[in-house]
């Protein structure tokens, strides 16, 4: 069985500041991982994927994730937070067969102060 | 290009009634999934469609159930509504052909069900 874990519920940072949002997940075989973001009252944006390829995997809006097998690890990065990056962040998992669905996290609330 | 696109945007219905919802995916795109999001936690996974067949289910009660057009476009009926169903249902859809198991989901801006 597929799962994730959001470590944190809710992180609160400074405009300017770095930002880390943790996930761990659990898969019986080749995950692909992919984060996404949702603003207050819309639909969920594709933030970036990892699909086996390169273990750094970059995003839109300056985001950076890392795939860690040895640690089963998808952490979300940013090197300077921006007050537009405030909203909910889902870390999910899908399996490698085609139509399966996807496994969302619980997610975790990015508030940005300035 | 269009976007995944769901209608209506909002609904209030009373216990009991039933509910139909509508998406229609992005030109090019065969599959379209069912998600449902209770406010304050991750969407959950109703129903998955391709070429009109169901190709997967979440754990959902026989009150929910599905559809897909010969467009490609596809209704989530939910009937005899409890208070509980009251979330914000997002359609998806996939890109299908090789490698798209890896291919991300798009998704729509969802419906806004009420249930009083």
């Amino acid at each position: 069985a597929q799962s994730v874990t959001q470590l944190d519920s809710h992180v609160s940072v400074s405009e300017g500041t770095p930002v880390l949002l943790r996930c761990n997940y659990s898969s019986s075989y080749s995950p692909s991982l992919f984060w996404y973001v949702q603003h207050p009252n819309k639909g969920l944006q594709l933030l970036l994927k990892y699909t086996s390829a390169a273990t750094l995997v970059k995003g839109i809006n300056g985001f950076e994730a890392e795939f860690k097998k040895s640690e089963t690890s998808f952490h979300l990065t940013k090197p300077s937070a921006h007050m537009s990056d405030a909203a909910e962040y889902f870390c999910v998992v899908s399996g490698w067969q085609a139509g399966t669905a996807l496994i969302f996290g619980k997610g975790t609330t990015l508030s940005v102060s300035s | 290009d269009a976007g995944v696109t769901q209608s209506p945007t909002h609904l209030i219905k009373t216990r009991g009634q039933h509910v139909t919802l509508r998406c229609s995916p992005i030109s090019g795109h065969k599959s379209v999934s069912w998600y449902q999001q209770v406010l304050g936690q991750g969407p959950q996974f109703i129903f998955q469609y391709y070429e009109k067949e169901e190709r997967g289910r979440g754990n959902f009660p026989d009150r929910f159930s599905a559809r897909q057009f010969p467009n490609y476009s596809s209704e989530l009926n939910v009937n005899a509504l409890l208070l509980g169903d009251s979330a914000l249902y997002l359609c998806a859809s996939r890109g299908v052909g090789v490698g798209a198991y890896n291919s991300p989901l798009h998704f729509g801006n969802g419906t806004r069900l009420t249930v009083t």
